[in-house]
């Protein structure tokens, strides 16, 4: 079955720390894979994504991400989190081709602590 | 752009009473998404258009929930009659179609209570 497991339900760092938040994915073809953050009473917004090629890939507002075939994972991270990276962070799984439907996570809620 | 226009962004009705939500996906975008989010259920995607035409409704919780695209520029989704188990955050995205068509831009979304 198809599916996207972010483990973490919760996570609080402090402002300054690195963070790493826990993506795993179960999927049957190859991944198209995406983050996404969203902000109190906000919509989702794209933080970045893997289609193919370099599986360490850059995204807005300082994060990265890496894809490990082998371990079936997306894990985002940024080495210095801001006050203002506290939201809610989905990661998403679909493919290539005309089948738009993605799967995603339950998401991760990040708190930052001062 | 503008981005992703849904509207109303707050709707409190009372069981039974029909509700509309609408949204206005970003000029060219050729796809259009439905979701639906809830605590306990996460994003769920409800249906999703190409080129004005509805593909994929099997995320339709049951009949009473109907979709609409008649233009480029404008969706619905109704509700009728409501139920309080209705009551959830649902979110219109768009997107473009080729490499990028997985890249959704999602709304501010509408929140919905059903009384």
């Amino acid at each position: 079955a198809q599916s996207v497991t972010q483990p973490d339900i919760h996570i609080t760092v402090s402002e300054g720390a690195s963070l790493e938040l826990r993506c795993n994915y179960s999927y049957g073809a190859t991944p198209y894979l995406f983050w996404y953050v969203q902000s109190p009473g906000q919509g989702l917004q794209l933080l970045l994504k893997y289609f193919s090629g370099d599986t360490l890939v850059q995204g807005i507002k300082g994060f990265e991400a890496e894809f490990k075939r082998s371990q079936s994972s997306f894990n985002l991270r940024k080495p210095s989190v801001h006050w203002s990276d506290a939201a809610e962070y989905f990661c998403a799984v679909g493919a290539a081709g005309n089948n738009r439907k993605l799967i995603w996570g339950l998401g991760t809620s990040l708190a930052v602590n001062p | 752009d503008a981005g992703v226009i849904q509207s109303p962004r707050h709707e409190v009705t009372e069981m039974g009473q029909e509700v509309t939500l609408r949204c206005k996906p970003i000029s060219g975008h050729d796809y259009l998404f439905w979701y639906r989010q809830t605590m306990m259920r996460g994003l769920e995607l409800l249906i999703y258009f190409n080129n004005n035409v509805p593909i994929d409704d099997s995320g339709m919780p049951e009949d009473r929930f109907s979709a609409k695209m008649p233009n480029a520029s404008f969706s619905t989704l109704k509700i009728q009659p409501s139920e309080p188990r209705d009551s959830a955050v649902y979110f219109c995205a768009s997107s473009l179609t080729g490499a990028g068509a997985n890249v959704l831009t999602f709304g501010a979304g509408s929140r919905l209570t059903v009384l």
